[in-house]
């Protein structure tokens, strides 16, 4: 079984620029979740999809982040413009249901560094 | 106070140790209670749910203290390959939060 795939792996970009990241979950995953893992922290959920509709993006920056799940299959994180503090990994997870007692599997993440 | 605390490690053992170590979580009300694996810059990985009365898988077992509000996890005989960071993670408030993560460290 394929899991969930991200790209790009890793990104470099100036502060002020804009990027994005794609995910595609495992195929048949209703849910997906983006989440942020600053350095020596732990995940922090930004935005969950449930098909194409978002469940809970309370903890999502909405004056520069952006997410996507349109056909309620792979989706879209964007970030414009950004900070010095963005600089993380950006995890996608998908697990079959909503429900938090499911299985979340992850991708590899993305990491970004902004400079 | 951080939804799920956790004591950063790093727990350095020898092959063969038991290793053990708690976390805490805030919200009494949470109801599912995971242990996830994170090797060094790979993604996260589901250890093992915890369950009211406990529960083992192999060489991890793990205990779940309501009245206390804490979970844990022990290891043991330690191998090598459990090197790692344990992310303690508490579904609050309909959504999983994550601590920051015990680093374990087995050496040889």
């Amino acid at each position: 079984e394929a899991g969930v795939a991200q790209s790009p792996r890793y990104k470099i970009i100036e502060k002020r620029q804009s990027v994005a990241f794609w995910c595609n979950p495992i195929s048949g995953h209703a849910t997906l979740y983006w989440y942020q893992q600053i350095l020596g922290q732990g995940p922090k959920l930004l935005i969950q999809f449930q098909n194409n509709g978002v469940v809970d993006d309370s903890q999502l920056p909405k004056d520069r982040f952006s997410a996507e799940r349109l056909k309620g299959v792979d989706s879209t994180l964007k970030i414009q413009p950004a900070k010095l503090e963005d600089s993380a990994v950006y995890l996608c997870a998908s697990s079959f249901r909503k429900a938090v007692s499911y299985e979340q599997y992850f991708g590899p993440g993305t990491r970004l560094t902004v400079t | 106070r951080k939804e799920v605390e956790q004591d950063p490690g790093p727990f350095n053992v020898p092959e063969g140790a038991t290793v053990a170590f708690n976390c805490t979580y805030s919200n009494s009300a949470s109801q599912s209670f995971f242990w996830y694996r994170q090797d060094c810059r790979k993604e996260p990985k589901l250890l093992m749910s915890v369950y009211s009365s406990g529960n083992e898988d192999g060489r991890f077992t793990a205990q779940l203290n309501r009245a206390s509000q804490y979970i844990s996890l022990l290891i043991r005989d330690s191998k090598l390959s459990d090197s790692a960071t344990y992310l303690c993670v508490v579904n609050g408030d309909y959504k999983l939060s994550f601590g920051a993560g015990t680093t374990v460290t087995v050496r040889a």
